[in-house]
Formats: structure tokens, sequence, C-alpha cells
């Protein structure tokens, strides 16, 4: 069964390092997104993606942030100077319709 | 204000002890009611979708229905391997695909 993959499962980084966390949707969907969710918290979105470009995108995702789909299978999140507060679960998710959302393992993101 | 609320935060069970976890929403026009499972350290893992009152879904020994209002996910003789967090997510207004409530977090004893 077709499935979203990440990674890394976990990345640890130093505050105001640039991270970059990976995600490859399931293959013929045409909508992705990005979530997180801080420990103990609910799953919040950040961004959603289709047709090349940015559909909508959250208050928490500020000019720090950016995605990226740089080829026809990776889909990237990029945090340019991470902070203490950007430590949380990332998830990646893809949808064919823009209805279901299919989720994937999620990155576990620590900054120092 | 939340426009998903979940009750309760937290439900443990004996294996085959059947019961239901509640979702409210206040979003109006709803397109779509969605189900959640997430398993510690985990993405949330799809369930069902529901788009009208009325509407029932069936999986295993899980079962979800829709009201105008609320939605219900009932829990037929569960088993240990049932014990989780349960995610009810309905699409929010303005800038969010997806808006998700807190969470049932179910324990099943054997």
């Amino acid at each position: 069964e077709p499935e979203v993959t990440q990674t890394p499962s976990h990345q640890v980084t130093q505050m105001g390092q640039e991270v970059i966390l990976r995600c490859v949707p399931i293959s013929n969907h045409l909508y992705f997104y990005w979530y997180r969710q801080i420990l103990g918290q609910k799953v919040e979105f950040l961004v959603s993606f289709y047709n090349n470009e940015i559909s909508e995108k959250s208050e928490i995702f500020d000019d720090q942030f950016s995605v990226e789909r740089p080829d026809g299978s990776n889909f990237t999140l990029k945090i340019r100077s991470t902070k203490l507060e950007d430590s949380a679960m990332y998830f990646c998710a893809s949808s064919y319709k823009g209805n279901e959302q299919f989720f994937g393992p999620g990155t576990r993101l620590t900054v120092l | 204000e939340d426009q998903v609320t979940q009750s309760p935060e937290a439900l443990r069970l004996q294996e085959g002890e059947s019961s239901s976890l509640n979702c409210s929403y206040t979003v109006s026009g709803l397109r779509g009611l969605f189900w959640y499972r997430q398993d510690p350290g985990k993405g949330p893992e799809f369930l069902f979708t529901l788009y009208s009152a009325g509407e029932e879904k069936e999986k295993e020994r899980l079962k979800a229905t829709l009201t105008k209002k609320e939605s219900f996910l009932h829990i037929t003789a569960p088993k240990p391997e049932d014990s989780a967090t349960y995610l009810c997510a309905v699409p929010g207004g303005g800038n969010t695909p997806l808006v998700f409530g807190k969470g049932t977090r179910l324990s099943v004893i054997a």
C-alpha cells in the first residue's frame, strides 16, 4: 500500500542553524501539506502546496519557513534559523483530491 | 474558540468493554469530518471521512457516525491493540485545511 515517507526520523540541531526536512508523498497525489505537533499539543497546520505553489499557510509559517518541490517526488520544508520553540514533530501529508490526507511517520526536530 | 472539541480526554477500558468517543464541531458548512488514529511518536493514520448527517462508516471494531453538531467513534469489544489516541479533524475556514481536536487517549487493558 502506498505511503508517505519522511527523512530523517530524528534531527538534532543547534539554535540558529538551518534544517531541511524531507518528504516523499504518495506518487499520484496532487496536494501536499506540512503540519507540526509540539509535545502534548494538537496537530497544527503549517502550509499547503498545490500546482507547484503555496496555496495556504498559517500564521506559524513565517519568513523563517519555506517549502519546495525540487523534483517530481520530493517535498521539503526548510527552517532557515531554528529557534528553541521550533522543537516538535513535523508531519508531511498528501492528498489526491484535497480531502482525505495521508500522513507520514514524522520527523522529530530537537533544537538545542 | 476551538472549532473541534473531543471528549473524554482519556478513556480506560477493559478488553471487551464497548464505549464511544465524542467529537463536537462548530464550523458551518461542514466539508467533511475526519477520524485518525495516532500511536505514540507516529503520524496520524487515516480511519474515516464522514460528509453528511446520518452517515456511518465501519472498520473492524470501529464505527463512526455523524450528526449536525457532533460525531461519535464507537468501539465495540476493544482489544489492547486498539490503544491509541483518536483524533478528529474538520476543514477549517480561512487558511487551515485541517483543524484537529486534542484527541482522546484510549487505553484498553487485557
